[in-house]
């Protein structure tokens, strides 16, 4: 079985720069979540859909980010404008069942930002 | 306000030793307690899932507890590897992360 895809692996760009990330969850999963890790941090759920819509998007600095899951499946993550404070990982996250948190989360490899 | 505290924040052992990480957390409501292993430029793996009802689940050399009355849970990491180095994460409920443990195994 194919795991979660994500693309870029790494990305650097100029703060005020818009960047846009790509997930490709495993067929299948309803769920799909994006999240961003700060170095030495756990992840921060910034927005999770179940098919194509939104479940919770509580912690998405909504001012700069959005996100989009068409046809309930690829989902993209956009930045614009970045700041500094925006480096870090993002993750992305697919899960079976329509949220229900006993269901594992499968995680792609990330995606690195710096933003300088 | 929902939190899962990991300690140690860093650890170093020597192949071939044991090692015990902690989580403390104090999450409402309470479902499920899940270890997650995140080695260096990947996304995290499942090891191990508990319910309300669950205090110890093995997979291999990894044995997680859960003590739901003290809200507190342990993974013990037997013989350790060169592998076995990596971040661990634990996530409570589903949602609630702990901004895990790092740990080193040296040679």
């Amino acid at each position: 079985e194919a795991g979660v895809a994500q693309s870029p692996r790494y990305k650097i760009i100029e703060k005020r720069q818009s960047v846009a990330f790509w997930c490709n969850p495993i067929s299948g999963h309803a769920t799909l979540y994006w999240y961003q890790q700060i170095l030495g941090q756990g992840p921060k759920l910034l927005i999770q859909f179940q098919n194509n819509g939104v479940v919770d998007d509580s912690q998405l600095p909504k001012d700069r980010f959005s996100a989009e899951r068409l046809k309930g499946v690829d989902s993209t993550l956009k930045i614009q404008p970045a700041k500094l404070e925006d480096s870090a990982v993002y993750l992305c996250a697919s899960s079976l069942s329509p949220g229900t948190s006993s269901y594992e989360q499968y995680f792609g490899p990330g995606t690195r930002l710096t933003v300088t | 306000k929902n939190q899962v505290e990991q300690s140690p924040q860093s650890l170093i052992i020597l192949e071939g030793k044991n090692c015990t990480l902690q989580c403390n957390y104090t999450v409402s409501p309470f479902s499920n307690l899940r270890w997650y292993k995140q080695d260096t430029g990947r996304g995290p793996v499942s090891l191990t899932i508990m319910t309300f009802s669950e205090n110890t689940k093995s997979n291999g050399r990894y044995t997680a507890t859960l003590d739901a009355d003290t809200k507190q849970s342990s993974l013990h990491i037997t013989a350790s590897q060169l592998s076995d180095s990596a971040s661990y994460i634990c996530v409570v409920s589903g949602g609630t992360f702990g901004r895990g443990t790092s740990l080193i195994v040296h040679p």
